[in-house]
């Protein structure tokens, strides 16, 4: 079963602009812990941000900030001031009380100068 | 420094061939897992080893065979390749409980395979 949803395969923002790239879960699990990661074209993946299930307050990293919004199963990356070095693919990822991660198909971001 | 540690990053196989695609990391996690990427696909399990002595299968374990020598390296062979495994593949780590943070993974750089 899916468990995780991106369902923007390709994005385009304006540099210095902010851009929201959508994710949506689904779990049944009461705790867990959602991932984003970013590849660039090099191909490493690089963590970005991380939420817990149970915290209160949207994470933020620098210009990263994850909108979490638990009843709706959905966090979302938020990256402010886009800079030519964001364009990249984006995977959100969740993991449960299990040994999986299970990640989305990505969202290949491309940032216009 | 400190991650995980894939090689070889890219090797170009004949159909039929075999080959092991090698995996450590020093960071003492318990957690190790193979994945392949495909276009459109994002990243699909092939296996996972949740802990030294232990290995389980992925969402696509067809085709491959791990190892989980001991608690830094967890190898990938790949027996009989096949066009359909054109693919990269990359190598993570994790603790094995997830514990906020530092549940994520620690991805190796990825191996670049083609199977002609």
């Amino acid at each position: 079963a899916q468990k995780i949803t991106q369902t923007q395969p390709g994005m385009f923002v304006q540099e210095k602009e902010a851009v929201t790239l959508d994710c949506t879960y689904d779990t049944s699990d009461p705790s867990y812990g959602l991932f984003w990661y970013k590849q660039p074209s090099s191909g490493e993946m690089i963590f970005l941000i991380y939420q817990g299930s149970y915290d209160q307050q949207n994470a933020t990293e620098g210009r990263y900030s994850l909108n979490f919004q638990k009843a709706r199963k959905s966090a979302n990356l938020v990256i402010s001031a886009s800079q030519l070095g964001d364009s990249a693919m984006y995977f959100c990822a969740m993991r449960n009380t299990g040994n999986q991660f299970y990640f989305g198909t990505g969202t290949s971001l491309t940032v216009i100068p | 420094n400190a991650g995980v540690t894939q090689t070889p990053k890219f090797q170009v196989l004949k159909t039929g061939q075999s080959m092991t695609l090698q995996c450590a990391q020093d960071m003492n996690h318990n957690s190790m897992y193979w994945y392949r990427q495909d276009p459109g696909m994002g990243l699909r399990l092939i296996y996972y080893s949740a802990s030294e002595g232990t290995t389980d299968k992925g969402e696509v374990p067809n085709g491959y065979n791990v190892s989980r020598l001991n608690k830094r390296e967890f190898s990938l062979r790949l027996e009989s390749a096949a066009p359909s495994q054109t693919s990269v593949y990359f190598c993570a780590s994790s603790e094995r409980k997830w514990v906020g943070k530092k549940g994520g993974y620690t991805f190796g750089s990825g191996t670049r395979l083609t199977v002609v």
